[in-house]
């Protein structure tokens, strides 16, 4: 099984520029979220669904877009780069409810410069 | 609000040596309590979870972990380190009511001599 994909894995961005995260997950899972992980400080919540259509903020929603259309794809967009948005990105999904383990994907590493 | 805090960013044992991580949470409900790994340029993968049945939990590669109401503590074990056990560790907590969203801790960085 693929569990949960995210491209690209590694990117540079320059000030200013814009770009999608992408994140698919093939379990059928309704949750899915967006993490940033940053030297010492953990992950933090950058956007969550509990649904197709459904987008609610975390912790550190500023400067980020999400949109939520289908089960599968959970896309985070970036519309005006910052250096302040260098972080390594995690996606991550579960089942609804209960204490369902949540699956991550290998991440995607990003620079802006 | 719930929260996590794991005491020592960096952990260094021999290989052979008693593995222990420290995480004490704080939540307002009962909570659920997790402990992932990640492997350098790797993404987290769970170890073992506390859903509020067994107190000690079991879980992959020899860990284990207790949780301790009384002292909010969710402390990870292994008896005996291995170089491949090298990795930083999350302690994560999320209400079990309602929706679950995860609050990490810092991480701590277990190092493995030979």
């Amino acid at each position: 099984n693929a569990g949960v994909t995210q491209t690209p894995k590694f990117r540079i961005l320059k000030i200013g520029q814009s770009m999608t995260l992408q994140c698919t997950q093939d379990m059928n899972h309704n949750y899915m979220y967006w993490y940033r992980q940053d030297p010492g400080m953990g992950l933090k919540l950058i956007y969550y669904s509990v649904g197709a259509g459904i987008t609610d903020k975390g912790e550190v929603p500023n400067g980020y877009n999400v949109s939520r259309s289908t089960t599968e794809d959970f896309p985070l967009r970036l519309e005006l780069a910052a250096p302040s948005q260098t972080s390594v990105y995690f996606c991550a999904s579960n089942q609804i409810e209960g204490n369902t383990e949540a699956f991550f994907g290998q991440g995607t590493r990003l620079t802006v410069v | 609000a719930q929260s996590v805090t794991q005491l020592g960013s960096h952990v260094s044992v021999s290989e052979g040596a008693l593995v222990l991580l420290r995480c004490n949470y704080s939540s307002s409900v009962p909570p659920y309590l997790f402990w992932y790994v990640q492997y350098p340029n790797q993404g987290l993968q769970l170890l073992l979870k506390y859903t509020s049945a067994a107190t000690l939990v079991k879980g992959i590669n020899g860990f284990e972990a207790e949780f301790k109401k009384s002292e909010t503590s969710f402390h990870l074990t292994k008896p005996s380190a291995h170089m491949s056990d090298a990795a930083e560790y999350f302690c994560a907590v999320s209400p079990n009511t309602g929706f679950q969203k995860l609050v990490f801790g810092t991480g701590t960085r277990l190092l493995v001599s030979p």
